[in-house]
């Protein structure tokens, strides 16, 4: 399978506190890109980072990549109630013919505590 | 609104009859995509087209799906015949296609779909 796999399934934390998920998969890929969806809602583009890059950051979102691990991590400094929501990543991997489509991880579920 | 559209965001259908769903692509978007999400679980790829040629589709997508860009703009995605294991959230999403490397997708709404 060429699914990725996102741990944790979910988390909870307090206001302000930190939050670290991570992305793993199977086959070499070109880019990962990490979405969020709240409840009931579309996806909404987090971030890209390219197979030859290590680490890309976007305000208080922060992503590494370990292609020799095959993982990813997202990291959301100073968890606000907002950041609520379900976050996936998704990759597209390296084929013969241009194989567009994204394969989504099962998705982290954030919920930030007031 | 420049982003991605979808109508409509919800439809609710009773088991054999036929839906169609529509995706209207960011402007000048060359590449649009379908997929499914359902409950608990990340969207799976349906379909790609690149401006109207439909160039790769999923096993997911059986005979009764069926999805057209007859103008390389906006897309239908057709279901015949619904089934209850339908039911779930459809996705599009469109990206730019300005180079022949992969590049960020930007996803509308969804249109969620309950067959009775």
């Amino acid at each position: 399978s060429q699914q990725g796999e996102e741990d944790p399934q979910a988390l909870s934390i307090q206001e302000g506190e930190n939050a670290t998920m991570n992305c793993s998969y199977k086959t070499s890929i070109n880019n990962l890109q990490w979405y969020r969806q709240n409840s009931g809602r579309g996806l909404v583009h987090l971030i890209l980072i390219r197979s030859n890059e290590r680490e890309k950051h976007s305000g208080r979102l922060r992503v590494t990549l370990d292609t020799s691990k095959k993982s990813s991590s997202l990291l959301i400094t100073a968890s606000r109630a907002a950041d609520t929501a379900s976050y996936f990543c998704a990759f597209d991997w390296l084929a013969i013919q241009g194989a567009q489509k994204l394969v989504f991880g099962q998705g982290t579920r954030l919920t930030i505590n007031p | 609104d420049t982003g991605v559209s979808q109508d409509p965001r919800h439809k609710i259908t009773k088991r054999g009859q036929n839906v169609t769903f529509r995706c209207d692509p960011i402007s000048e978007h060359n590449r649009l995509y379908w997929y499914r999400q359902t409950l608990g679980q990340g969207p799976e790829f349906l379909t790609y087209f690149q401006n109207e040629a439909q160039l790769e589709k999923s096993r997911l997508l059986s005979d009764r799906f069926s999805a057209e860009r007859p103008k390389g703009s906006f897309s239908t995605l057709e279901i015949q015949r619904t089934e209850q294991g339908d039911s779930a959230m459809y996705l599009c999403a469109s990206s730019s296609g300005q180079t022949t490397a992969r590049d960020t997708q930007y996803f509308g709404p969804g249109t969620r779909l309950t067959v009775l």
